[in-house]
């Protein structure tokens, strides 16, 4: 199973909610990421998690909070996001630790499309 | 910092011919390179990598990548291109520094097959 499984796969939010993205992988993998994608252009790295600890979080603005509760499972909590957050958000999960000096490849899931109004 | 860079922003070609998607790489040391594709709303599916070994490296789909280190290039090439190939696709490169390590993709390249 090389399945990483993203919910919900649309949302649409006011700029006053607070709403969670899920991501899961059961692959054993030791680092998840949180990837943000404008249309047409290429992933941006927000966050990574190796064995359940933020690694390294790319100076994301703090209405994105990032949880990971266990080796399988990634959130990312918003709240009071602005339309510029509308993207369809990605998760990829890789079996190397963020700390690894390994080439395995990153798994990403269907992503999560973003819309808030 | 790691980097690589896609200089074509399009690639259009017909089916049944060859096709190439051009990606240069920056990096101290040895590079981990990877190829993507990512078709409309979906997200991105691996092709293929270079870690170490034979400079040409062959993936799903037919896809192949050839490392060309004194070029500092890892094309993508397939020999006989099809109509569902078209979509867009990533090179990215592993990026190290003490805080970690994750994928930094290159802006994309999108490809065309005509029928």
């Amino acid at each position: 199973d090389t399945e990483v499984t993203q919910t919900p796969k649309h949302l649409v939010m006011g700029m006053t909610n607070k709403k969670s993205l899920k991501c899961e992988q059961h692959m054993g993998h030791r680092a998840m990421y949180w990837y943000k994608q404008k249309a047409k252009k290429p992933p941006e790295l927000m966050f990574v998690y190796s064995y359940e600890k933020l690694s390294i979080n790319e100076s994301v603005p703090s209405r994105f909070s990032p949880e990971c509760p266990n080796s399988s499972l990634l959130n990312l909590h918003l709240h009071a996001l602005q339309p510029e957050d509308s993207a369809l958000y990605l998760c990829a999960s890789s079996q190397d630790s963020a700390y690894s000096r390994g080439g395995t490849e990153a798994f990403f899931g269907q992503g999560t499309r973003l819309t808030v109004v | 910092a790691q980097s690589v860079a896609q200089p074509e922003d399009q690639v259009n070609v017909a089916e049944g011919n060859p096709l190439t998607v051009k990606c240069t790489y920056s990096v101290s040391g040895n590079p981990y390179l990877f190829w993507y594709v990512q078709y409309p709303n979906r997200g991105l599916q691996f092709l293929l990598k270079y870690i170490t070994g034979d400079n040409l490296v062959k993936g799903s789909y037919g896809f192949e990548a050839e490392f060309n280190k004194s070029q500092t290039s890892f094309h993508l090439k397939k020999p006989s291109a099809l109509v569902s190939d078209s979509a867009l696709y990533f090179c990215a490169v592993r990026d190290f520094n003490q805080a970690g390590t994750a994928l930094i993709f290159g802006k994309g390249t999108t490809l065309s097959v005509s029928s």
